[in-house]
């Protein structure tokens, strides 16, 4: 009954190679977001959809590209991997029609890039 | 654009001591403010939320809110503190006009000594 899941919750990659991280939730929602959270533990968002449509893109290198199948996944695909790139990845949803748009997290994906 | 600012990265407590965490938002229009708490190797989770009504607001794990609009605050309190309540706090501010991005704050560290 888990609410936002992604997978995997590990990832060790080495620079140079090209990763993907899923995420789904049920809890209805029609929004989507993908965080990156740093070694000091800022969150920066980095893009959004709602029902499948991109709402938010940040300044963000374009090795890195989302991907919305449906309204209830979301995947982050990146390019070329850096060693900046590791971090901890996490996905949210919210019910936008809520207009306070309170969000609900998945466990996270801790990247490493050797 | 809406910001935040959490004052304090740092907060240390002793068990049943007030916790007071603070956060103080910048917005144009009327903002939804919420606290956001992460424990070890989680994803974030909704400790609470203000949008229109009261001011007074109160969360989970017996912790609480007051939105001071006149002073821009939205500081975190709870009477006495856990053990379990040692984790990263998160303040977060979002405006209906905004395609539900949410702002959040640097984060605040909160130790609980025994």
């Amino acid at each position: 009954d888990t609410a936002v899941s992604q997978t995997p919750k590990y990832l060790v990659t080495q620079m140079g190679n090209d990763k993907s991280i899923k995420c789904e939730q049920n809890l209805g929602h029609d929004t989507m977001y993908w965080y990156k959270q740093d070694s000091k533990k800022f969150l920066k968002i980095m893009f959004s959809y709602n029902n499948k449509e991109l709402i938010i893109n940040e300044t963000v290198p374009n090795r890195f590209s989302p991907k919305s199948p449906d309204k209830a996944h979301l995947n982050l695909h990146i390019n070329s991997l850096e060693l900046g790139d590791s971090a901890v990845y996490f996905c949210a949803s919210s019910l936008r029609d809520q207009g306070a748009y309170e969000q609900y997290f998945g466990p996270g994906t801790r990247l490493t890039v050797t | 654009a809406q910001s935040v600012t959490q004052l304090g990265s740092h907060v240390s407590v002793s068990e049943g001591a007030l916790v007071l965490l603070r956060c103080n938002y910048s917005s144009s229009v009327p903002p939804y403010l919420f606290w956001y708490v992460q424990y070890p190797n989680q994803g974030l989770q909704l400790l609470l939320k203000y949008t229109t009504g009261a001011t007074l607001v109160k969360g989970i794990n017996g912790f609480e809110a007051e939105f001071k609009k006149s002073e821009t605050s939205f500081h975190l309190t709870k009477p006495s503190a856990h053990m379990s309540d040692a984790a990263e706090y998160f303040c977060a501010v979002s405006v209906r006009t905004n395609a539900g991005k949410s702002t959040f704050g640097d984060g605040t560290t909160l130790t609980v000594k025994p």
